[in-house]
């Protein structure tokens, strides 16, 4: 049971270019949630889904998109990278339940510098 | 959602209980309190939660006062592996769309 799973790790691009940070989970989850967190700093919500084919806006969506085909995918779109996009960035997962525990599971991070 | 506010530092010797504090005087009857921590630069990692009743678990104990308007995370027997910064958030159930994650306590476990 890997959780949830993010790529790359690391990445580096120049200001204008354009990439996709991965991000898969197989524990069934029908959450998922985009977040960046600059340095020293709590994190943000940039887009979430409810389920495949539904997305929306968080907190700190400009810059970003993303799309959601499959219950174990939850990609994250730059279209045109800018310093201010410098930050890691954290996938999560969650059931959705009306009461109880609704536990997030994040991954493992995606460091990404524009220069 | 509630509004928390922790310390922003803590130190604790290693092998001590580390009781770490968090007030939401503003959380409501169906706001449950979650507690993650995330190491480094890791992604966060959830701890425990609860409504209003003391819980405890392999990780830690959540005591939350009789008015809910604060709760203490009790980590029994800190070690140095326990270093990390410690979020507590209030929240309603199924609604983590809406967590609000603020600054945490950064806790220094010390040998």
């Amino acid at each position: 049971n890997a959780g949830v799973t993010q790529t790359p790790k690391f990445r580096i691009l120049k200001i204008g270019q354009s990439m996709t940070l991965q991000c898969t989970q197989d524990m069934n989850h029908n959450y998922m949630y985009w977040y960046r967190q600059d340095p020293g700093m709590g994190l943000k919500l940039i887009y979430y889904s409810v389920g495949a084919g539904i997305t929306d806006k968080g907190e700190v969506p400009n810059g970003y998109n993303v799309s959601r085909s499959t219950t174990e995918d939850f990609p994250l779109r730059l279209e045109l990278a800018a310093p201010s996009q410098t930050s890691v960035y954290f996938c999560a997962s969650s059931h959705d339940r009306s009461s109880g525990a609704n536990v997030l599971t994040f991954g493992a991070g995606s460091r990404l510098t524009v220069l | 959602d509630a509004k928390t506010t922790q310390p922003p530092s803590m130190d604790c010797a290693e092998g001590r209980a580390a009781n770490l504090p968090c007030n939401h005087s503003t959380i409501s009857g169906n706001e449950y309190v979650y507690w993650y921590r995330q190491i480094h630069s890791q992604g966060p990692q959830y701890i425990i939660h609860g409504l209003k009743n003391n819980e405890t678990n392999e990780m830690a104990s959540l005591i939350i006062t009789e008015d809910r308007k604060s709760s203490t995370l009790i980590l029994p027997h800190a070690t140095l592996r326990d270093t990390a910064v410690y979020y507590c958030i209030g929240i309603n159930a199924g609604n983590n769309r809406k967590l609000i994650w603020g600054l945490g306590t950064s806790l220094a476990v010390n040998p």
